[in-house]
């Protein structure tokens, strides 16, 4: 069964320094997967997701992430954070057969950003 | 574009009442889902969808059913709330069953005492 871990449950950066938020997936076939973020009080967001194309995907407000599959990992960053940044990240791999179309989550990262 | 609505937005229960908590979206999408949100625990799924008429079970399905019998809408049940389901819960929906975004509701936010 696919499944993702999120290390780190909360993440404290200052304006202006690079982010790294780190998830690493466990899968059996080649994996989708996703990064979302969550404002407070509102559902989730779709920052990029990884279909298999390129290793490097960039996503929405100046995020990328990288897939290595010699590391089972989808670390998502940011050069350069904003305090617009703070919110709740989400990595999620898309989980059972193909056609059930569900999506696995894991236990979300806090990010908080200083000035 | 009202996109994915949840109803209600709050909901306090005792324990043993029965609620339901609607989910509708206007996108013409297949795929509906609902996820429960707690601290620590990300998110996890509930139930899910792949078009009307069809359901199957996620992560922790105990304590809830779900039916969809039209595409738009997707409602979640309590038969009998414990306080175990307090949570705040999230409807959410995709075009079809591949890697498409997943649009999520604003959330239920439900206390069971």
């Amino acid at each position: 069964a696919q499944s993702v871990t999120q290390l780190g449950s909360h993440v404290s950066v200052s304006e202006g320094a690079l982010v790294l938020l780190r998830c690493n997936y466990s899968s059996s076939v080649p994996p989708y997967l996703f990064w979302y973020v969550q404002y407070p009080n509102q559902g989730l967001q779709l920052l990029l997701k990884y279909t298999s194309a390129a290793t490097l995907v960039k996503g929405i407000n100046g995020f990328e992430a990288e897939f290595k599959k010699s590391e089972t990992s989808f670390h998502l960053t940011k050069p350069s954070a904003h305090m617009s940044d703070a919110a709740e990240y989400f990595c999620a791999v898309k989980g059972g057969s193909s056609n059930t179309g569900k999506l696995i989550f894991g236990q979300g990262t806090t990010l908080q950003v200083k000035p | 574009n009202a996109g994915v609505t949840q109803t209600p937005k709050f909901q306090v229960l005792k324990t043993g009442q029965s609620m339901t908590l609607q989910c509708a979206q206007d996108m013409n999408h297949e795929y509906m889902s609902w996820y429960r949100q707690d601290p620590g625990m990300g998110l996890r799924l509930i139930h899910y969808s792949v078009g009307a008429g069809i359901t199957d079970q996620g992560e922790v399905p105990n304590g809830y059913n779900v039916s969809r019998s039209t595409t738009e809408d997707f409602p979640l049940r309590l038969l009998s709330a414990a306080p175990s389901q307090t949570s705040v819960y999230f409807c959410a929906s995709r075009l079809g069953v591949g890697t498409g975004e997943l649009f999520f509701g604003e959330g239920s936010r439900l206390t069971v005492l």
